[in-house]
């Protein structure tokens, strides 16, 4: 069964810091990689994906993330952290492809402080 | 281009009482799936259906039951409501006509369902 780990429930950073949140999967097919991030009391908004192809993918908001097969990490980064950047990111994956169905870490909170 | 509606936002429910959720898909998607959301499981997946057949469905018990209409409009009911039950459910749709097909699922602001 794939499943997916999201290692640190909570990340802070200063403002215009490196951000970095981890995610690592397991799957025994190629996988479809997803990042989502939700702000309270909303739904959850595409961040970026990976499915096939360049394994470095950059989605909005100034976030990328690059899939490592040997590692099977698909970590979430931005250069510069903004106040606006604080909120809730899910790493999901797709069982063959299906977006129809995800599967979702448990979540990073993400504090960015002044 | 109208996105994901879900209704109502926020519902309080008695336990052993029954609830109905709906959700409106983005028009021109088929696909239209439910999760769970509490912060001791995280996000879950419910069940997923497509051109009115579910084509997925997660391990939830059986109180938990879903359709989808001609329109691709959804709802999903709980039945003897328990106070686990207390979550935010949160309602998907993408355009993906088959298994296998990659798009992008957009979601919906969810429902805050309490149960007292």
């Amino acid at each position: 069964a794939q499943s997916v780990t999201q290692l640190g429930s909570h990340v802070s950073v200063s403002e215009g810091a490196l951000v970095l949140l981890r995610c690592n999967y397991s799957s025994s097919v190629p996988p479809y990689l997803f990042w989502y991030v939700q702000y309270p009391n909303q739904g959850l908004q595409l961040l970026l994906k990976y499915t096939t192809g360049a394994t470095l993918v950059k989605g909005i908001n100034g976030f990328e993330a690059e899939f490592k097969k040997s590692e099977t990490s698909f970590h979430l980064t931005k250069p510069s952290a903004h106040m606006s950047d604080a909120a809730e990111y899910f790493c999901a994956v797709s069982p063959s492809g299906n977006t129809g169905k995800l599967i979702f870490g448990q979540g990073t909170t993400l504090q960015v402080k002044p | 281009k109208a996105g994901v509606t879900q209704t109502p936002r926020y519902l309080i429910k008695t336990r052993g009482q029954q609830v109905t959720l709906s959700c409106s898909p983005i028009s021109g998607h088929r696909s239209v799936s439910w999760y769970q959301q509490t912060p001791g499981q995280g996000l879950q997946f419910l069940f997923e259906y497509f051109s009115e057949t579910q084509r997925n469905k997660g391990n939830f018990p059986g109180r938990f039951s879903g359709r989808q209409f001609s329109n691709s409009r959804s709802e999903m009911n709980v039945s003897t409501l328990e106070l686990g039950d207390s979550a935010l459910y949160l309602c998907a749709s993408s355009w993906a006509a088959q298994q296998g097909m990659n798009t992008e699922a957009f979601f919906g602001q969810g429902t805050r369902l309490t149960v007292v």
